[in-house]
Protein backbone atom coordinates (compact mmCIF):
# COMPACT_ATOMS: atom_id res chain seq x y z
CA UNK A 1 0.00 0.00 0.00
CA UNK A 2 1.76 3.52 -0.61
CA UNK A 3 0.97 6.57 -2.65
CA UNK A 4 3.40 8.25 -4.88
CA UNK A 5 3.82 11.68 -5.70
CA UNK A 6 4.73 13.22 -9.21
CA UNK A 7 5.51 16.90 -11.21
CA UNK A 8 7.11 18.84 -9.07
CA UNK A 9 9.66 21.10 -10.41
CA UNK A 10 10.76 24.50 -11.02
CA UNK A 11 8.22 27.13 -12.06
CA UNK A 12 7.65 30.95 -12.07
CA UNK A 13 6.08 32.91 -10.58
CA UNK A 14 2.19 33.46 -11.45
CA UNK A 15 2.88 30.16 -13.48
CA UNK A 16 1.10 26.97 -13.30
CA UNK A 17 1.85 23.38 -12.02
CA UNK A 18 0.04 20.08 -12.20
CA UNK A 19 0.98 17.41 -9.11
CA UNK A 20 0.16 13.78 -9.44
CA UNK A 21 -0.35 11.30 -6.31
CA UNK A 22 -0.48 7.66 -7.67
CA UNK A 23 -2.22 5.04 -5.02
CA UNK A 24 -1.74 1.57 -4.81
CA UNK A 25 -3.50 -1.65 -3.25
CA UNK A 26 -6.32 0.67 -2.13
CA UNK A 27 -8.97 2.79 -4.20
CA UNK A 28 -8.56 6.48 -4.05
CA UNK A 29 -12.05 7.44 -4.55
CA UNK A 30 -13.27 4.98 -1.78
CA UNK A 31 -11.42 7.17 0.79
CA UNK A 32 -10.47 10.96 1.74
CA UNK A 33 -7.50 12.46 -0.01
CA UNK A 34 -5.04 15.29 0.90
CA UNK A 35 -2.61 17.43 -0.22
CA UNK A 36 -0.11 18.70 2.89
CA UNK A 37 3.04 20.75 1.92
CA UNK A 38 6.00 21.80 4.11
CA UNK A 39 8.19 24.83 2.70
CA UNK A 40 11.77 24.01 3.25
CA UNK A 41 12.69 24.38 7.17
CA UNK A 42 9.17 25.15 8.27
CA UNK A 43 6.39 23.32 9.66
CA UNK A 44 3.48 21.29 7.68
CA UNK A 45 0.36 23.12 6.31
CA UNK A 46 -2.71 21.38 5.48
CA UNK A 47 -3.59 22.29 1.78
CA UNK A 48 -7.03 20.55 0.36
CA UNK A 49 -9.28 17.56 0.99
CA UNK A 50 -11.58 15.62 -1.55
CA UNK A 51 -13.81 13.69 -0.14
CA UNK A 52 -15.16 10.00 -1.06
CA UNK A 53 -18.04 12.15 -2.44
CA UNK A 54 -16.32 13.97 -4.67
CA UNK A 55 -16.47 17.24 -1.85
CA UNK A 56 -13.46 19.50 -1.47
CA UNK A 57 -12.26 21.89 0.66
CA UNK A 58 -9.26 24.49 0.91
CA UNK A 59 -7.12 26.13 2.99
CA UNK A 60 -7.60 30.06 2.32
CA UNK A 61 -4.10 30.34 1.45
CA UNK A 62 -4.96 28.27 -1.77
CA UNK A 63 -8.17 29.14 -2.29
CA UNK A 64 -9.43 30.45 -5.62
CA UNK A 65 -5.67 28.77 -7.26
CA UNK A 66 -5.38 25.25 -6.90
CA UNK A 67 -8.24 22.80 -7.42
CA UNK A 68 -8.34 19.14 -6.02
CA UNK A 69 -9.08 16.22 -8.40
CA UNK A 70 -8.93 12.87 -8.80
CA UNK A 71 -8.85 10.17 -12.05
CA UNK A 72 -10.70 7.27 -10.93
CA UNK A 73 -9.70 5.20 -13.59
CA UNK A 74 -6.06 5.67 -13.06
CA UNK A 75 -6.76 5.45 -9.25
CA UNK A 76 -4.77 9.36 -9.02
CA UNK A 77 -4.90 12.30 -7.08
CA UNK A 78 -4.01 15.93 -8.70
CA UNK A 79 -3.33 19.25 -7.18
CA UNK A 80 -3.37 21.50 -10.61
CA UNK A 81 -1.91 24.89 -8.75
CA UNK A 82 -1.68 27.85 -10.85
CA UNK A 83 -1.23 32.13 -9.96
CA UNK A 84 1.88 30.25 -8.07
CA UNK A 85 3.45 32.29 -5.34
CA UNK A 86 6.99 32.07 -3.89
CA UNK A 87 5.49 31.25 -0.89
CA UNK A 88 3.73 28.36 -2.51
CA UNK A 89 7.35 26.93 -2.93
CA UNK A 90 7.61 23.35 -0.78
CA UNK A 91 7.03 19.88 -0.61
CA UNK A 92 4.02 18.45 -1.18
CA UNK A 93 2.51 15.46 0.03
CA UNK A 94 -0.89 13.68 -0.52
CA UNK A 95 -1.96 12.05 2.22
CA UNK A 96 -4.92 9.48 3.74
CA UNK A 97 -5.88 7.16 6.35
CA UNK A 98 -6.57 3.59 6.33
CA UNK A 99 -8.64 1.36 8.71
CA UNK A 100 -9.22 3.04 12.13
CA UNK A 101 -6.23 5.90 12.39
CA UNK A 102 -6.64 9.14 9.92
CA UNK A 103 -4.32 10.66 7.76
CA UNK A 104 -1.75 7.46 8.28
CA UNK A 105 -0.55 6.81 4.96
CA UNK A 106 1.80 9.59 3.03
CA UNK A 107 3.35 9.57 -0.31
CA UNK A 108 7.22 10.69 -0.19
CA UNK A 109 6.68 14.02 -1.24
CA UNK A 110 7.19 15.83 -4.50
CA UNK A 111 9.00 19.70 -4.62
CA UNK A 112 7.91 22.94 -5.71
CA UNK A 113 10.16 25.96 -6.37
CA UNK A 114 8.31 28.94 -7.16
CA UNK A 115 11.07 31.19 -8.61
CA UNK A 116 10.99 34.88 -8.79
CA UNK B 1 -9.81 28.43 12.08
CA UNK B 2 -8.52 26.35 14.95
CA UNK B 3 -5.14 27.19 16.04
CA UNK B 4 -2.59 24.61 17.12
CA UNK B 5 0.02 26.30 19.73
CA UNK B 6 2.39 23.39 20.35
CA UNK B 7 5.98 23.70 22.73
CA UNK B 8 8.11 23.52 22.92
CA UNK B 9 9.43 24.20 19.76
CA UNK B 10 12.37 22.58 20.50
CA UNK B 11 13.82 20.60 23.25
CA UNK B 12 17.07 18.97 23.76
CA UNK B 13 17.34 15.54 25.68
CA UNK B 14 19.77 12.62 26.35
CA UNK B 15 18.77 8.82 25.91
CA UNK B 16 16.80 7.76 27.94
CA UNK B 17 15.09 10.34 29.40
CA UNK B 18 11.25 11.36 29.28
CA UNK B 19 9.96 14.01 27.09
CA UNK B 20 6.46 15.61 26.92
CA UNK B 21 5.54 17.73 24.50
CA UNK B 22 2.17 19.71 24.37
CA UNK B 23 -0.31 20.82 21.56
CA UNK B 24 -3.06 23.39 22.83
CA UNK B 25 -6.20 24.09 20.45
CA UNK B 26 -7.65 27.09 20.00
CA UNK B 27 -10.84 25.27 20.42
CA UNK B 28 -12.59 21.77 21.91
CA UNK B 29 -11.40 19.36 19.41
CA UNK B 30 -12.48 16.54 21.12
CA UNK B 31 -9.94 14.17 20.77
CA UNK B 32 -9.83 14.61 17.10
CA UNK B 33 -5.72 15.17 17.51
CA UNK B 34 -3.07 12.98 15.83
CA UNK B 35 1.03 12.71 16.60
CA UNK B 36 3.75 12.93 14.18
CA UNK B 37 7.32 12.03 13.97
CA UNK B 38 9.43 13.56 11.19
CA UNK B 39 12.91 13.09 10.07
CA UNK B 40 15.12 14.71 7.24
CA UNK B 41 13.97 14.22 4.21
CA UNK B 42 11.22 12.41 5.10
CA UNK B 43 7.45 12.22 4.79
CA UNK B 44 5.39 12.75 8.41
CA UNK B 45 5.02 9.00 10.16
CA UNK B 46 1.58 8.70 12.16
CA UNK B 47 2.32 7.47 15.91
CA UNK B 48 -0.73 8.32 17.73
CA UNK B 49 -4.30 9.11 16.36
CA UNK B 50 -7.41 9.89 18.36
CA UNK B 51 -5.17 11.72 20.57
CA UNK B 52 -4.57 8.53 22.85
CA UNK B 53 -4.54 5.77 20.48
CA UNK B 54 -0.97 3.87 19.84
CA UNK B 55 -0.62 3.73 15.77
CA UNK B 56 -0.03 -0.57 14.68
CA UNK B 57 3.72 -1.19 15.07
CA UNK B 58 4.39 2.18 17.04
CA UNK B 59 6.51 1.02 20.07
CA UNK B 60 4.49 1.54 23.62
CA UNK B 61 7.57 4.22 24.92
CA UNK B 62 5.44 6.36 22.66
CA UNK B 63 2.10 7.80 24.51
CA UNK B 64 -0.68 10.38 24.17
CA UNK B 65 -3.07 11.93 26.14
CA UNK B 66 -5.90 14.76 26.38
CA UNK B 67 -9.15 15.93 25.13
CA UNK B 68 -10.85 19.35 24.81
CA UNK B 69 -8.12 21.66 24.24
CA UNK B 70 -4.90 20.35 25.89
CA UNK B 71 -3.49 17.61 24.84
CA UNK B 72 0.26 15.63 25.66
CA UNK B 73 2.58 13.55 23.91
CA UNK B 74 5.16 12.17 25.94
CA UNK B 75 8.41 9.53 24.93
CA UNK B 76 9.34 7.44 28.26
CA UNK B 77 12.66 6.65 27.66
CA UNK B 78 14.23 8.04 24.48
CA UNK B 79 16.39 6.10 22.14
CA UNK B 80 18.87 7.28 19.75
CA UNK B 81 16.70 6.84 16.74
CA UNK B 82 13.86 9.38 18.72
CA UNK B 83 15.59 12.45 17.50
CA UNK B 84 13.43 14.04 14.92
CA UNK B 85 10.69 16.65 14.98
CA UNK B 86 7.35 15.85 15.71
CA UNK B 87 4.04 17.80 14.63
CA UNK B 88 0.49 17.53 16.37
CA UNK B 89 -2.82 18.09 13.72
CA UNK B 90 -6.08 18.34 14.70
CA UNK B 91 -8.76 16.76 12.15
CA UNK B 92 -11.72 18.14 14.46
CA UNK B 93 -12.21 20.96 12.07
CA UNK B 94 -11.73 22.00 8.47
CA UNK B 95 -9.30 23.46 7.66
CA UNK B 96 -7.08 21.11 9.66
CA UNK B 97 -4.55 22.57 11.19
CA UNK B 98 -0.78 21.45 12.42
CA UNK B 99 1.01 22.61 15.61
CA UNK B 100 4.38 24.43 14.26
CA UNK B 101 6.51 21.23 15.16
CA UNK B 102 9.09 20.37 18.38
CA UNK B 103 12.04 19.64 16.88
CA UNK B 104 14.24 17.07 19.17
CA UNK B 105 17.84 17.43 19.57
CA UNK B 106 20.25 15.27 21.50
CA UNK B 107 21.84 16.73 24.16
Amino acid sequence: VQLVESGGGLIQRGGSLRLSCTASEFTVSSNYMSWVRQPPGKGLEWVSVIHSSGTTYYADSVKGRFIISRDNSKNTLYLQMSSLRSEDTAMYYCATGLAAAPYNLWGQGTLVTVSS
Amino acid sequence: DIQMTQSPSSLSASVGDRVTITCQASQDIDNFLNWYQQKPGKAPKLLIYDASSLETGVPSRFSGSGSGTDFTFTISSLQPEDFATYHCLQYENLPYTFGQGTKLEIK
